[in-house]
């Protein structure tokens, strides 16, 4: 258990419809990375938020957003949902202690599996 | 577009051989280079993280070499057991512009350790 919680596990959804999911990074880590895998692709890094800012970004589509709270944690909202959005979504937390600085070890959480109908 | 191949695609080893595999990136630009074991249905776990070259770490029978200058990092697993079946990641980090922070990952290796 890498202390990384995402909710919900599975989401079965409709084309054109919105979700959000949710993630809680471990205790004290500051950052939290956004990742879609892909049947035809490999771990993509979506986007990054540092202690409530975002810091990085990635391929993320227009159609996604992202947003990290005061009590650290993050929302991915993904909408107008579309087939190829079926994928398992992993958030991931690290501590940066260099104001956001990537060379931190990653804990991934479980991810969220969604699959678009 | 940054560029992170890793080879071989998949290996199958038996149970007590050494094996390695090969990660490459952009030799320019660098800023860290991440190793995450993948096992089927968990989430990826960190290996290591390199950031300096001629960098060399260990953890128990697994251990990274680095080479910033030519962009490669070899990960290698003495002794393999069946436990070490999972696919081995690695990611790039570059420095600057738009790409700070953001991790590229490679396809990964495929491990299969056999009894």
């Amino acid at each position: 258990d890498s202390g990384v919680t995402q909710t919900p596990k599975h989401l079965i959804t409709a084309t054109g419809q919105r979700v959000t999911l949710r993630c809680s990074p471990r205790s004290g880590d500051l950052s939290v990375y956004w990742y879609q895998q892909s049947l035809d692709q490999g771990l993509q890094f979506l986007i990054q938020y540092y202690n409530g800012e975002e810091r990085a970004k990635g391929n993320i589509l227009e159609r996604f957003s992202a947003q990290q709270f005061p009590d650290l944690h993050s929302e991915l909202n993904l909408s107008s949902l579309e087939l190829g959005d079926s994928a398992l979504y992993f958030c991931a937390s690290s501590v940066d202690p260099l104001a956001g600085g990537p060379v931190d070890e990653q804990f991934f959480g479980p991810g969220t599996r969604l699959t678009v109908l | 577009i940054l560029n992170v191949e890793q080879s071989p695609q998949s290996l199958h080893v038996q149970e007590g051989d050494s094996t390695n595999f090969t990660c490459s990136f952009p030799s320019s630009n660098f800023y860290a280079l991440h190793w995450y074991r993948w096992e089927t249905a968990k989430s990826p776990e960190a290996l290591f993280v390199m950031t300096l070259n001629g960098d060399e770490k260990k953890k128990g029978r697994i251990s990274a070499t680095l080479n910033t200058k030519e962009g490669y990092s070899y990960l290698y697993i003495k002794g393999s057991q069946p436990e070490d079946s999972a696919t081995y990641l690695c990611a790039f980090v570059s420095t600057g512009g738009t790409s700070y922070g953001k991790l590229t990952f490679g396809q990964g290796t495929i491990l299969t350790v056999h009894p």
